[in-house]
């Protein structure tokens, strides 16, 4: 069964900085471009940042290019965000999301439970 | 960036009626390489992650029942539920992934009249 499970969330003051964690489970997490996106309280989906299966190759939105920073354990099969100088407007629930590979069509097909981030002093 | 609008932002559809929610783009999603619209379809209920629905605008994902259908190419499309039921009770977003940024719609809410 596919897991993904993300941890790390809490409150944070403005300024402050948060990793968040995301434990894959139930498939080979190496072959997979992982993403994150967020939710604000009462608010839409947004995507926040992609990493390549290998790690090698990533993008972000532009709210948080520059202070946040995807990465990836593949031995761990474990999605990190590492997120600096955070601001009000980062509050939100943080997904995970696992994308299908291209032949089988590219939608998010698995998420996490996502992990409450509160940026508040 | 590409802009995802969707219409209506509510909507309140009787038990076994048809419920449709549409979805435009700011720029085509179509890849013209393999003909496919990289467009997707997620449903969040409350407290709950979203689950993909449909991709490339119209193939329903493994699971999902079939009253749920997609339409359109290019920049419009058309999410169907064709008998609602009262478990479709939730927000609907339409996502493009073409290209980064992968943007959502603003979602649709879906309730029982």
């Amino acid at each position: 069964e596919v897991q993904l499970v993300e941890s790390g969330g809490g409150l944070v003051q403005p300024g402050g900085s948060l990793r968040l964690s995301c434990a894959a489970s139930g498939f080979t997490f190496s072959t997979y471009w992982m993403h994150w996106v967020r939710q604000a309280p009462g608010e839409g989906l947004v995507w926040v940042s992609r990493i390549s299966s290998d790690g090698s190759s990533t993008t972000y939105a532009d709210s948080v290019k520059g202070r946040f920073t995807i990465s990836r354990d593949n031995a761990k099969s474990t999605l990190y965000l590492q997120m600096n100088s955070l601001r009000a407007e980062d509050t939100a629930v943080y997904y995970c999301a696992r994308r299908t590979i291209a032949a089988a069509g590219g939608g998010f097909d698995y998420w996490g439970q996502g992990t409450l981030v509160t940026v508040s002093s | 960036d590409i802009v995802m609008t969707q219409s209506p932002d509510s909507l309140a559809v009787s038990l076994g009626e048809r419920a449709t929610i549409n979805c435009k783009s700011s720029q085509s999603v179509l890849y013209s390489s393999n003909n496919k619209n990289y467009l997707a379809w997620y449903q969040q209920k409350p407290g709950q992650p979203p689950n993909l629905l449909i991709y490339w605008a119209s193939t329903r994902e493994s699971g999902v029942p079939d009253r749920f259908s997609g339409s359109g190419s290019g920049t419009d499309f058309t999410l169907t539920i064709s008998s609602l039921q009262a478990e479709d009770v939730a927000v609907y977003y339409c996502q493009q992934y073409y290209s980064t940024p992968y943007t959502f719609g603003q979602g649709t809410k879906l309730a029982i009249k």
